[in-house]
């Protein structure tokens, strides 16, 4: 059974700090998906990682895959209120339409003015 | 124009009841999907179809019955209902596997 870890759970931070949410497998992945969702909405796609060592920016969030396709993890920079959330890291398990969506257990941010 | 529609939004019923939930996404993907998460926000999937074939039916029990009329709609629904089916259902369309886009769930209250 593939899993993925997701650390931290919880996180609050003040507004203007730097964090890291981390996703771990032992199993590799084809792709690794980051969304976020918000309270009463459904997950919302932040960004693809494909290839091993991949960096991917998006405005303050910066996002790694790990060279071997197991790991990733999502920084954010100077975090604002705004970015108080649910993250999710998915990993994409088979190949194309046969395919699934394996989840880590989310990390619920609180970002604090 | 929603991407990827669910109704109801919310859903309370009694024990044994039957209900349904329906999805429809104007994306053009060719794969959709249901999503089951529970109260911990733990994502898990139940099924796929692709093209309005049945590829994946992760261990759902038998009362879960999903049905894709074309491949722009997948309904879902649910006989004798149990209070642990109580969670959030979401329904997603990906093409290719790709970011998959979530409907913005419906909320299942089994009382």
């Amino acid at each position: 059974t593939q899993l993925l870890e997701q650390s931290p759970q919880f996180l609050s931070i003040q507004e203007g700090e730097n964090l890291t949410v981390y996703c771990n497998s032992s199993s590799v992945f084809s792709s690794l998906q980051w969304y976020r969702q918000e309270p009463g909405e459904g997950p919302v796609l932040l960004v693809t990682v494909v290839t091993g060592g991949e960096v991917k920016k998006l405005k303050r969030l910066t996002f790694q895959f790990g060279d071997a396709r197991k790991d990733s993890s999502l920084h954010i920079t100077a975090a604002q209120p705004g970015d108080t959330g649910l993250y999710l890291c998915a990993g994409a398990s088979g190949s194309g339409n046969t395919g699934k969506l394996i989840f880590g257990q989310g990390t619920t941010l609180q970002v604090k003015p | 124009d929603t991407a990827v529609s669910q109704t109801p939004k919310y859903l309370v019923t009694q024990m044994g009841n039957d209900k349904s939930i329906k999805c429809e996404q104007n994306l053009g993907h060719d794969t959709m999907y249901w999503y089951k998460q529970d109260s911990k926000k733990f994502l898990k999937i139940m099924f796929s179809y692709n093209n309005k074939e049945l590829i994946i039916n992760e261990t759902v029990p038998n009362r879960f019955s999903p049905k894709s009329p074309d491949k722009a709609h997948l309904n879902l629904h649910i006989n004798s209902l149990e209070l642990g089916d109580s969670a959030v259902y979401f329904c997603a369309s990906s093409q290719g596997g790709n970011g998959y886009t979530f409907g913005s769930g419906t909320r299942l209250t089994v009382v």
